[in-house]
């Protein structure tokens, strides 16, 4: 069964805090994307990677970064954490080679940054 | 204007109703059309998935994609309660990694 893990589900951080946010896949996928998920606003992408140490922005990159050392794991960075980054963080990934296998999620981290 | 329109309800429909959700897109070279479902506090599930124009079914599930009218729809039929959660549509260019997703629906079915 495929699978995505997310470190953790629940985080509560204080302003100007470093956050790590850290996901895993089985499934030798290519792709790999973080999004946060916002009431009313849907999900966003804020970074994707199509390869180990590859990464592009997508729409909302401002105030994160990302890491992807091995091809398995895709990190999400806050520098210095802010309220206005209180949100579902969900990981996916995604194989380019197979049609249809458009995008595992994992079960979310959800953050509050007091 | 956002690229996808999705009306967010809440929708509550009786159990064994017949549900139907809809998506709207500006962007008419969108080739991938999804549909996730997402139960609360967990993550998106893909539940069916078309490429272009045309119909696909599976089960209760039937997925439509119009691309004249820039047009996507889910059916659900003999509703369930175990199917209350949030609908995604989401769609993709061709050759593209990123997912456009709409705002989500949030469905109740109820006993």
């Amino acid at each position: 069964d495929v699978k995505v893990t997310q470190s953790s589900r629940y985080l509560v951080k204080r302003t100007g805090e470093k956050v790590f946010l850290e996901c895993v896949q089985d499934m030798d996928h290519e792709n790999m994307f973080w999004y946060r998920q916002d009431p009313g606003l849907g999900l966003r992408l804020i970074y994707f990677s199509y390869d180990v140490k590859m990464k592009e922005k997508g729409d909302i990159p401002e105030g994160y970064s990302v890491s992807r050392e091995k091809k398995e794991r895709f990190s999400l960075i806050l520098e210095s954490a802010s309220t206005n980054q209180t949100s579902m963080y969900l990981c996916a990934s995604r194989s380019q080679r197979e049609k249809g296998k458009e995008g595992f999620f994992g079960e979310g981290s959800r953050l509050t940054v007091l | 204007q956002k690229e996808v329109e999705q009306d967010p309800g809440p929708l509550s429909v009786p159990e064994g109703a017949i549900v139907s959700l809809n998506c709207t897109y500006s962007n008419s070279a969108f080739q991938y059309f999804m549909w996730y479902r997402q139960y609360s506090r967990k993550g998106p599930e893909l539940l069916m998935y078309t490429y272009s124009s045309g119909n696909k079914e599976d089960g209760r599930f039937t997925a439509q994609v119009d691309k004249s009218s820039k047009y996507i729809s889910l059916f659900i039929r003999d509703s369930q309660p175990s199917d209350s959660a949030t609908y995604l549509c989401a769609m993709r260019l061709q050759g593209a990694q990123k997912l456009v997703f709409g705002q989500g629906t949030r469905l109740t079915i109820n006993p």
